[in-house]
């Protein structure tokens, strides 16, 4: 079975930075792009960031470019992304997405950038 | 960027209603769609990936169609268990893009 399972949320000034990671278990990891999905309160889903299977080409929402960083480690089978220069509108609960044919999610971690 | 237009934002029907709500891509995006429910709380759940291909265990009043740039998905006897905001996704590209969501309420 699929699992994914995020962790590195919570509260964070503006300006700061915060590392997500997500543990992923269940398939082949090394096998999938992956991606980061995130959604604000009340609001739709977001297209974060996306990653191919060595990491070799990555890409990103405009609204993120130039302050996140996505990258993995296939030997850890782990996702990551390196969030600076925090804006409030940042706040948000991120999603890690597995690629393929059927796309799985994990629970979820909170972001909340307030001062 | 590739946009998804979903409509309509909100839907109103009856129990034992059949509900259709639609995806439009701005290109063509091949069979690369997916539909999620989403309850307040809870993760987007898969309903229906490549456009027309059910997940394990997602009821069978629920189907998808469509290629290309139009795609919509169907419950075929809306249920009160099916109250939720529904999002597609598009997946043919690396920068993949969602629906703005469809609302459905039980009137």
């Amino acid at each position: 079975e699929v699992q994914l399972v995020e962790s590195g949320g919570g509260l964070i000034q503006p300006g700061r930075s915060l590392r997500l990671s997500c543990a992923a278990s269940g398939f082949t990891f090394d096998d999938f792009a992956m991606h980061w999905v995130r959604q604000a309160p009340g609001k739709g889903l977001e297209w974060v960031s996306g990653i191919t299977w060595n990491g070799g080409t990555r890409h990103y929402a405009d609204s993120v470019k130039g302050r996140f960083t996505v990258s993995r480690d296939n030997a850890e089978n782990s996702l990551y992304l390196q969030m600076s220069s925090l804006r409030t509108e940042d706040t948000a609960l991120y999603y890690c997405v597995k690629d393929g044919d059927v796309p799985a999610w994990g629970q979820g971690t909170l972001v909340t950038v307030s001062s | 960027d590739i946009q998804m237009t979903q409509s309509p934002s909100t839907l109103s029907a009856s129990v034992g209603d059949r509900v259709i709500i639609t995806c439009r891509a701005s290109q063509s995006i091949g069979y690369w769609l997916a539909w999620y429910q989403q309850k307040p709380g809870q993760t987007p759940k898969l309903l229906i990936y490549k456009a027309s291909s059910l997940e394990n265990g997602v009821p069978s009043r629920f189907s998808g169609s469509g290629s290309g740039t139009e795609f919509s998905l169907t419950i075929s006897s809306l249920q009160p268990d099916d109250c939720a905001t529904y999002y597609c996704q598009q997946y043919n590209s690396y920068l993949q893009t969602f629906g703005q969501g469809t609302r459905v309420e039980i009137e």
